[in-house]
């Protein structure tokens, strides 16, 4: 079946460091795939997307590229603020009329001052 | 700025009691799923709907609960008699067909003592 493995977390940066999350993916077809941001006590809010290879999806200072060839699609952003500190969740879609999401685990950010 | 809502935010219960969770999708969106988040599992989708009817609900405990639409604009999530094992999160997400992404509510964090 579809899963996504994140980096394990946590991971803890100082303010402008350069941030990238890993996720792979296994999926029997050509997938979409997302990055959701959780804030504290707050639900999931979609960070970005992309629904085919070689796209890039952005958002806030963060980016991600859907490489099927390494069935990957890790987050980076070059320079984090305080405010970026939440969990980050790489999910992915097979798409069609499945309209279930597949998610990591979840990576913990924190980024102190 | 239309958004996914839930009631209650907070429940505390004893156990055996019943517990009915509500949730009101984004308006036109035809998708709603319900999760469960714990520490010690992360994100679990208990349940999904489109167009109001049962997809999948695969993911949760036949015995004592139970996820319903009775119109468009109300799904509820019942747990009957509630543990202290059900204890959690319970996020609601609503999604519309053609796209893949989903769209989640604050969620209800339950206890039940």
């Amino acid at each position: 079946g579809d899963s996504v493995t994140q980096m394990e977390g946590p991971v803890t940066l100082s303010e402008e460091a350069f941030l990238t999350i890993n996720c792979t993916y296994t999926a029997t077809g050509y997938p979409s795939l997302f990055w959701y941001v959780q804030y504290p006590g707050e639900g999931l809010q979609l960070l970005l997307k992309a629904t085919k290879a070689d796209d890039k999806g952005s958002n806030k200072g963060f980016e991600a590229t859907y490489r099927k060839e390494t069935t990957s699609f890790h987050l980076e952003k070059g320079s984090v603020q305080v405010s970026d500190s939440a969990v980050y969740f790489c999910a992915l879609s097979e798409g069609g009329s499945n309209y279930k999401l597949t998610f990591g685990k979840g990576t913990l950010l924190t980024v102190n001052p | 700025d239309a958004r996914v809502t839930q009631t209650p935010r907070h429940k505390v219960t004893e156990m055996g009691q019943e517990v009915t969770m509500r949730c009101q999708p984004i308006l036109g969106h035809n998708t709603v799923f319900w999760y469960r988040q714990t520490m010690m599992q992360g994100l679990e989708l208990l349940a999904y709907f489109r167009n109001r009817a049962p997809l999948d609900d695969s993911g949760m405990p036949k015995d004592r609960f139970s996820a319903e639409m009775p119109d468009a604009t109300l799904a509820t999530l019942k747990i009957q008699p509630s543990e202290p094992r059900d204890s959690a999160v319970y996020f609601c997400a609503s999604g519309f067909l053609g796209g893949h992404e989903q769209y989640f509510g604050p969620g209800t964090r339950l206890t039940v003592t």
